[in-house]
């Protein structure tokens, strides 16, 4: 089946310093990829819409320079959290559709708990 | 625009009780598809159904079972004899398909109590 990886799963880095999460569908081409950010005891919220090769599509409301999104292959898509605060301490998440996108297929990756000191 | 809302925010249930977890969606979507996902505490989102708007057949599958009722926009869920593995939050979501990302409700957490 459809296999996401993200990576790091946990990430512990001081204030003011940038993080990368990648994520990489395994075994399908992504044409589309979603960021989610889930604040504790809170619903996933979508952060932005990334497609390959062009540029990403943020919701109202996040910043694109804070957040920056490339998808620069159809089986890679980075999310940098630039000059992290410890209010961006969050569990961030990926999705990835597959080139069938008649079927609708979403896999999630398993997730990237970030806290900032 | 497109919602999901999940009225239970906490359930708490004994041991082999039945419980039942309500989702509600608004769409104007005529073909959209409704999921549901467990998320225990370690984060990763558990896939357990996904349904097409032109399927509206209930389900099941061991314990778990659907209830869809297109005249009610309502999508629910109901776990038989509920054990305490199935201690998790539980997110019913919503898309209008294609590239179209997820829309999630804010979740109802499930408390198994042995």
């Amino acid at each position: 089946g459809a296999v996401v990886s993200q990576h790091p799963s946990w990430v512990i880095c001081k204030s003011g310093t940038s993080v990368k999460i990648e994520c990489r569908s395994l075994d399908f081409q992504a044409t589309t990829m979603f960021w989610y950010r889930q604040f504790p005891k809170q619903s996933l919220m979508l952060m932005a819409t990334s497609n390959e090769g062009s540029k990403a599509t943020y919701e109202q409301g996040v910043e694109k320079d804070k957040f920056l999104i490339n998808h620069a292959s159809l089986t890679l898509s980075t999310l940098t959290v630039t000059s992290a605060h410890p209010e961006d301490s969050s569990f961030y998440i990926c999705s990835a559709q597959g080139a069938d996108s008649g079927a609708n297929v979403l896999t999630f990756g398993a997730g990237s708990r970030l806290t900032v000191l | 625009a497109q919602k999901v809302t999940q009225a239970q925010t906490e359930i708490s249930v004994v041991e082999k009780e039945d419980v039942t977890l309500d989702c509600v969606y608004e769409t104007r979507d005529t073909t959209y598809y409704l999921f549901w996902y467990k998320q225990p505490p370690s984060g990763e989102l558990v896939f357990l159904i996904r349904r097409n708007s032109f399927d509206e057949q209930n389900e099941i599958s061991g314990r778990y079972s659907w209830n869809f009722q297109k005249s009610t926009s309502s999508f629910n869920f109901t776990i038989t004899a509920s054990q305490v593995v199935d201690s998790a939050v539980y997110f019913c979501a919503l898309t209008g398909g294609g590239n179209t990302p997820l829309v999630f409700g804010k979740g109802t957490r499930l408390s198994v109590i042995a």
